[in-house]
């Protein structure tokens, strides 16, 4: 059974990097994406990005220039940055797995860490 | 990029209800559409994915259908554990949610 546990400050100031690490176990790697999903206070999920195991990574075109997923194989981690914050990259931060197929659009999260809760404040 | 609209944004049903829920894609796509059930305090739960397919584990009285813009999840028989807010996802895009409230 696989599990995700995401962990990192809980306070970042503004203008200063965001950093997250999504620790898992169980049958994680080879053939998954390893996501990060946000959702802002009272607001919808909003798709972060994600990398796969070889390196390669997609993010969202509003974040791109601030994001960056990693992943080590070697702890069972991947992590999360997102430099130059500000208040409105305050929400709960989530990582997931997710389910990629060989059709463009074949993505779905298939499970999910319980969330942090990052606030931006100074 | 893909948009999702999601309808309603809220909903009042009571137990034993069936509802459903719609989401529309901007452009016309494949099928890879899932739903997501959400809790207050907790993660998104995968229910359906590929429009139609149940996850393991999930109530039969959870469906899905649609293809190309549309499509729609249903839910027959509500159960008081129910009452939730259900998202959408196609692609790397989310629906706005639907808060599924108790009457």
């Amino acid at each position: 059974q696989v599990h995700l546990q995401e962990s990192g400050p809980g306070l970042v100031r503004p203008s200063e990097t965001l950093s997250l690490t999504c620790s898992f176990s169980g049958d994680f790697m080879s053939t998954y994406y390893c996501s990060w999903v946000r959702q802002a206070p009272g607001k919808a999920l909003e798709w972060i990005g994600h990398a796969y195991y070889s390196g390669n990574t997609d993010y969202n075109p509003s974040l791109k220039s601030r994001v960056t997923i990693s992943v080590d194989t070697a702890k069972n981690q991947f992590s999360l940055e997102l430099t130059s914050v500000t208040a409105a990259d305050t929400a709960v931060y989530y990582c997931a797995r997710g389910i990629v197929g060989s059709t463009r659009y074949y993505y779905y999260m298939d499970v999910w860490g319980k969330g942090t809760t990052v606030t931006v404040s100074s | 990029d893909i948009q999702m609209t999601q309808s309603p944004s809220s909903l009042s049903a009571s137990v034993g209800d069936r509802v459903t829920i719609t989401c529309r894609a901007s452009q016309s796509v494949t099928s890879w559409l899932a739903w997501y059930q959400q809790k207050p305090g907790k993660a998104p739960k995968l229910l359906i994915y590929k429009a139609s397919i149940l996850e393991s584990g999930v109530p039969s009285r959870f469906s899905g259908s649609g293809s190309r813009t549309e499509f729609t999840l249903t839910i027959s028989d509500l159960q008081p554990d129910d009452f939730a807010t259900y998202f959408c996802q196609l692609y790397t895009s989310f629906g706005q949610g639907t808060k599924l409230e108790m009457k």
